[in-house]
């Protein structure tokens, strides 16, 4: 069965500051991985990920996989208050390309 | 907006009632999905439709009752729920279903309570 784990489940950081997130995960025929930032309440697209290596970037974003150990982080830099929101981590398989398995999330909380 | 409406918002219902909630996609996508995102869990895929003919149902209970009359409207008839059901019921769209989750656009959902 697939697995997504993130961690942290949640944190609080300064303005300013740089985080840095994390997802594990464990699938049959990987696919690719999907980051998500829920504010409220839709969940809205930031990244997919299906090399290794490679470097996506998007302002003070980025995000690389890691296939052969099974992670993907997600860099915030200089954060701002409006980062404030629950981060997902999705990965997706060959075998049901459509099916998205999400991880729990990361709460993150940026204080002025 | 996202392109992806929902309505209602919110919604309460007693576990007699029966309630429907709607799903309106206008990004000319193919596949629509219901997820249900409870507190402290992550999405759960509920049902899949690609071109109005549902290709999954993720084992969830016969009170919950998909209807996809075109591929831009999704509905989710509700009927006799429990209150472990209450959560976010979020609404989904893609081009289709073979691209897996690329550019999934999600609604804002309806928090769902029920009583």
């Amino acid at each position: 069965e697939d697995k997504v784990v993130q961690s942290p489940l949640s944190l609080v950081v300064h303005e300013g500051d740089t985080v840095t997130l994390n997802c594990s995960y464990e699938v049959t025929n990987f696919r690719s991985l999907l980051w998500y930032k829920q504010e409220k309440k839709a969940p809205t697209f930031l990244f997919m990920l299906t090399s290794s290596g490679i470097e996506k970037k998007s302002g003070r974003l980025s995000s690389i996989l890691d296939k052969k150990e099974l992670f993907s982080i997600l860099n915030i830099t200089a954060t701002q208050t409006g980062d404030s929101a629950v981060y997902l981590c999705a990965i997706s398989n060959s075998n049901s390309g459509y099916a998205l398995n999400f991880g729990k999330g990361t709460s993150l909380l940026v204080t002025p | 907006e996202t392109g992806v409406t929902q309505t209602p918002r919110h919604l309460v219902m007693g576990m007699t009632n029966k309630k429907s909630l709607k799903c309106e996609q206008h990004l000319g996508h193919n596949a629509m999905y219901w997820y249900k995102q409870s507190a402290k869990k992550p999405l759960e895929l509920m049902f899949v439709y690609s071109l109005e003919e549902r290709v999954e149902n993720n084992s969830v209970p016969s009170r919950f009752s998909p209807e996809c009359p075109n591929s831009s409207h999704l509905f989710l008839h509700l009927h006799t729920l429990q209150p472990e059901d209450s959560a976010l019921y979020l609404c989904a769209s893609s081009q289709d279903t073979a691209v897996g989750g690329y550019g999934y656009t999600f609604g804002s959902g309806t928090r769902l309570t029920v009583v």
